[in-house]
């Protein structure tokens, strides 16, 4: 399997532009998580889905912010308008369901996103 | 909710050196313990975990025993090399019912030649 792939590696766009994320996870994964790293606030949640469904969004920070997965493969994070806060490098993960204890979850490379 | 402190960084070691990077855990219950790392340039990847109360994680020479009555899961190395130089998270569920993780802030590892 190809792991967990993210599009664009790279990203760079001006304030006030609409910002789309692209992940696809590994085939037959039931769960996919969206992350963002900075250096200030090290590695956050944003929101996670179980089958294609969003389970837990709380940690997207505002409204600028959504995600959604249209189908088992493919997943987006958009950033609506975007913001210099926003830079940041964000990870996709996916991983197997495997009872009542979480599974490795397995990172893409990650999208690094600078807003200038 | 369950959370996990992790020493601060940056460790600088010289090659060969012993490793003990600290995380203590609070939580509700005995949840499975996860250490990940990550290379520069690279997203995270699984290094070793544990179960349950006791067990012994081990992989590419590192070791993490889950120990319930100190709520730590240190991470060891008897010998580091150059290219173990990466960030090392210390994880566990978010929740006893939840699959997201809570990671700690990552501690950074340098060895020197």
């Amino acid at each position: 399997d190809a792991g967990v792939i993210q599009s664009p590696r790279h990203e760079v766009t001006e304030m006030g532009q609409e910002v789309t994320l692209r992940c696809k996870p590994i085939s037959g994964h039931d769960y996919l998580f969206w992350y963002r790293q900075t250096m200030m606030r090290g590695l956050e949640l944003l929101i996670y889905f179980n089958n294609n469904v969003p389970i837990d969004d709380s940690g997207m920070p505002e409204d600028r912010f959504s995600a959604k997965m249209p189908n088992a493969s493919f997943s987006t994070l958009k950033i609506q308008p975007s913001e210099p806060r926003d830079s940041a490098v964000y990870f996709c993960a996916s991983s197997l369901w495997g009872g009542p204890q979480p599974l490795e979850q397995y990172f893409g490379p990650g999208t690094r996103l600078t807003v200038t | 909710g369950n959370s996990v402190t992790q020493m601060e960084g940056p460790v600088t070691l010289s090659e060969e050196a012993f490793l003990t990077i600290n995380c203590t855990y609070t939580a509700t219950g005995y949840p499975s313990l996860f250490w990940y790392v990550q290379y520069p340039g690279e997203g995270l990847q699984l290094l070793l975990k544990a179960t349950k109360a006791d067990d012994k994680g081990s992989n590419k020479g590192f070791e993490a025993t889950y120990r319930k009555e100190t709520t730590s899961f240190h991470l060891e190395k008897g010998s580091v090399q150059v290219s173990d130089s990466a960030v090392y998270f210390c994880a566990l569920p978010g929740t006893n019912s939840g699959y997201a993780l809570n990671f700690g802030k990552g501690t950074s590892l340098l060895v020197t030649p």
